[in-house]
């Protein structure tokens, strides 16, 4: 069975760019997280899906972050502009029921994110 | 205070030692603790789920201390395999939980 995979596995763009991640969750998962590690801090929670509704979007740090799920499926998440201190790594998690609740989300790769 | 702390190390230890991991959280109202496991530039993995009771998988010993707020993760017979970044993540209260990680701690095995 295919894992949660993210697309790209890195990116360097310059600040003022657009950048779009994508994540494709476990087949079946309705619920889908999106995660930023900063380097040098802890992975930190941005928004969380069900399905294609936003559940959670407390984490996202400014309107410049659009995370969508049409469909229910895959996610993109788009920084727009993107400033310098948007790096990091991005990872992707799905599970099957909320997560944590006593269930295992599973992550992807990740996508590292570097503005120049 | 950050809501889940951990020592990021490096631990270095030598090959069969035995290893221990603390990692305390501030909500006692928490109510979900894991461990994941993270290799270098990997994506997160879960090693094993917290509960009250406790729990050991193989060589791998979790515990929870609700009174003092911090579960503890102990390695018997280190393999240089182990060699990674554990994260502790540690779940929120009430229907609807969000997650907090702590920094993780780097696990170094030596032959």
């Amino acid at each position: 069975e295919a894992g949660v995979t993210q697309f790209p596995s890195h990116s360097v763009i310059e600040k003022g760019q657009t950048v779009t991640l994508r994540c494709d969750p476990i087949s079946g998962h309705d619920n889908l997280y999106w995660y930023r590690r900063v380097m040098g801090k802890e992975i930190k929670f941005l928004l969380h899906f069900v399905k294609e509704s936003k559940q959670d979007e407390s984490g996202m740090p400014n309107n410049r972050f659009l995370a969508e799920r049409t469909g229910g499926t895959y996610s993109t998440l788009k920084v727009q502009p993107a400033e310098l201190e948007d790096s990091g790594v991005y990872f992707c998690a799905s599970s099957q029921v909320p997560f944590p609740g006593y269930t295992e989300a599973f992550f992807g790769q990740g996508t590292r994110l570097t503005v120049v | 205070r950050k809501e889940v702390e951990q020592d990021p190390g490096p631990f270095n230890v030598p090959e069969g030692a035995t290893v221990a991991f603390n990692c305390t959280y501030s909500n006692s109202a928490s109510q979900s603790f894991f461990w994941y496991r993270q290799d270098c530039r990997k994506e997160p993995k879960l090693l094993m789920s917290v509960y009250s009771s406790g729990n050991e998988d193989g060589r791998f010993t979790a515990q929870l201390n609700r009174a003092s707020q911090y579960i503890s993760l102990l390695i018997r017979d280190s393999k240089l395999s182990d060699s990674a970044t554990y994260l502790c993540v540690v779940g929120g209260s009430g229907g609807y939980q969000k997650v907090t990680f702590g920094i993780g701690t780097k696990l170094q095995v030596i032959p």
